[in-house]
């Protein structure tokens, strides 16, 4: 799977929004972006991910550049909740190692009260 | 929504015992299911793919004779850690995949500390 790139930390405010950055150059067309979060001490927890158009959940937006070649999670308004590693993965469509994950190091996403 | 359910959540072993760590999917099937161990202040590191009914795939370099994995059924996978280190407390954590979604779920993850 191709790498990403991230940023260690980002800190934020709370009700701001928070745009977490991932670059991605080697992507490859059948690569799709997944976004994970790690809050302390538990297991990853599911965010978004997308293939080329914007996503939209209850939980973030997903804006991928037209080139593929970087991404960014929004978080509209950070609550404390939300301090976390972030994790940006890539991961091909299907295939039988489908789900077999490879994280890198995250961002810390620190928010202040 | 669909669950990936550790248990237990923290286990502690006399060095040289053996431990068994379960991860059930809850509200859907998973034929494969992956194990991974985090250090503290590292990324996930993924250990083996558990195949429903048959022979686990293992990463390079982790043991395969230290590290049983029993997928007997398509909601369950076990992780048995024998003749437990000091060396093998680490946070262990499962998921699976929701074959129609294919979303990935993760367990709440389980610690494990071997004395």
């Amino acid at each position: 799977d191709a790498k990403t790139t991230q940023p260690n930390s980002m800190e934020s405010n709370e009700e701001e929004p928070v745009h977490l950055p991932c670059n991605h150059s080697t992507i490859s067309g059948t690569d799709y972006i997944h976004w994970y979060r790690q809050l302390p001490s538990q297991g990853p927890e599911y965010v978004i991910h997308g293939l080329t158009s914007n996503v939209n959940n209850r939980m973030a937006s997903l804006a991928i550049a037209e080139d593929r070649k970087s991404s960014t999670l929004i978080l509209h308004r950070a609550t404390l909740r939300d301090a976390a590693v972030y994790y940006c993965i890539l991961k091909h469509a299907g295939g039988t190692s489908y789900g077999k994950l490879t994280f890198g190091q995250g961002t810390i996403l620190t928010v202040h009260p | 929504g669909a669950v990936v359910s550790q248990h237990p959540s923290r286990v502690i072993c006399k060095s040289g015992t053996s431990v068994k760590i379960e991860c059930r999917s809850l509200d859907f099937q998973a034929t494969t299911m992956f194990w991974y161990r985090q250090f503290p202040k590292q990324s996930l590191m993924l250990m083996a793919t558990s195949n429903e009914g048959s022979k686990a795939t293992y990463e390079q370099g982790v043991e395969k004779d230290k590290f049983l994995i029993n997928h007997a059924s398509l909601t369950l996978s076990t992780l048995t850690v024998t003749s437990a280190h000091p060396e093998d407390s680490s946070f262990y954590i499962c998921s699976a995949r929701d074959g129609p979604t294919g979303t990935i779920y993760f367990g709440e993850g389980s610690w494990l500390t071997v004395v």
